[in-house]
């Protein structure tokens, strides 16, 4: 079964300074989807931003960009420009489509962020 | 368009009772499921749904209970609560026939079993 690990259980960044999440994640598909979501404390889950395996470059939602690494299976979410805003759960999800129905998610990041 | 609605935004419960959280989506996806969420846990896939009809299993079924009669609705069945059903309870959809494999959440359900 595919897993994803998300290794930093919090992470802290001053506002307007840049931060990185990481997600590594185990598969032996070449086709599949990546994405990052961000829970703030509303609970709302929002799909921040997502990928595509076949594509190589790199996903950006403006602020956000990702570092997607195929070969060492790693999908890290960087936030520029942080905001107060920005301070939340994150969740990297892997998907296979025909393969399992539903993704399989890592446990989340919580990000702090200070003014 | 509402995307995925769920009732109600909290309830308490005690212990032995049953309710049944509603959970309802009008993108017309096919694909329905239900997490809960505990601190530290992350999500955790009780039971989803791949069409009207069609329900199976996620990791941690036991206590629960899921029927798919529509597109549209997928209802989460608590049969006989107990404490250690205390959580945060999402709805989600997507669909593989239009591409949308991102899933789409409802706003929750923070249930508390006393």
């Amino acid at each position: 079964a595919q897993t994803v690990t998300q290794s930093q259980p919090e992470m802290s960044v001053q506002e307007a300074e840049t931060v990185t999440l990481s997600c590594t994640y185990d598969t032996s598909e070449s086709d599949y989807y990546l994405f990052w979501y961000k829970q703030p404390p509303s609970r709302q889950m929002i799909l921040v931003i997502r990928q595509e395996a076949y594509k190589q470059q790199n996903a950006t939602e403006n602020r956000f960009s990702v570092n997607f690494q195929k070969a060492a299976k790693s999908f890290s979410l960087k936030i520029s420009d942080s905001q107060l805003g920005d301070a939340a759960m994150y969740f990297c999800a892997y998907y296979k489509p025909g393969g399992s129905y539903i993704p399989t998610f890592g446990r989340g990041t919580s990000l702090i962020v200070h003014p | 368009n509402a995307g995925v609605t769920q009732t109600p935004k909290f309830q308490v419960l005690k212990t032995g009772q049953s309710m049944t959280l509603q959970c309802a989506q009008d993108m017309n996806h096919e694909y329905m499921s239900w997490y809960r969420q505990d601190p530290g846990m992350g999500l955790r896939l009780i039971h989803y749904s791949v069409g009207a009809g069609i329900t199976d299993q996620g990791e941690v079924p036991n206590g629960y209970n899921v029927s798919r009669s529509t597109t549209e609705d997928f209802p989460l069945r608590l049969l006989s609560a107990a404490p250690s059903q205390t959580s945060v309870y999402f709805c989600a959809s997507s669909s593989q026939l239009a591409g949308v494999y991102e899933q789409y959440f409802g706003p929750g359900t923070r249930l508390t079993v006393t």
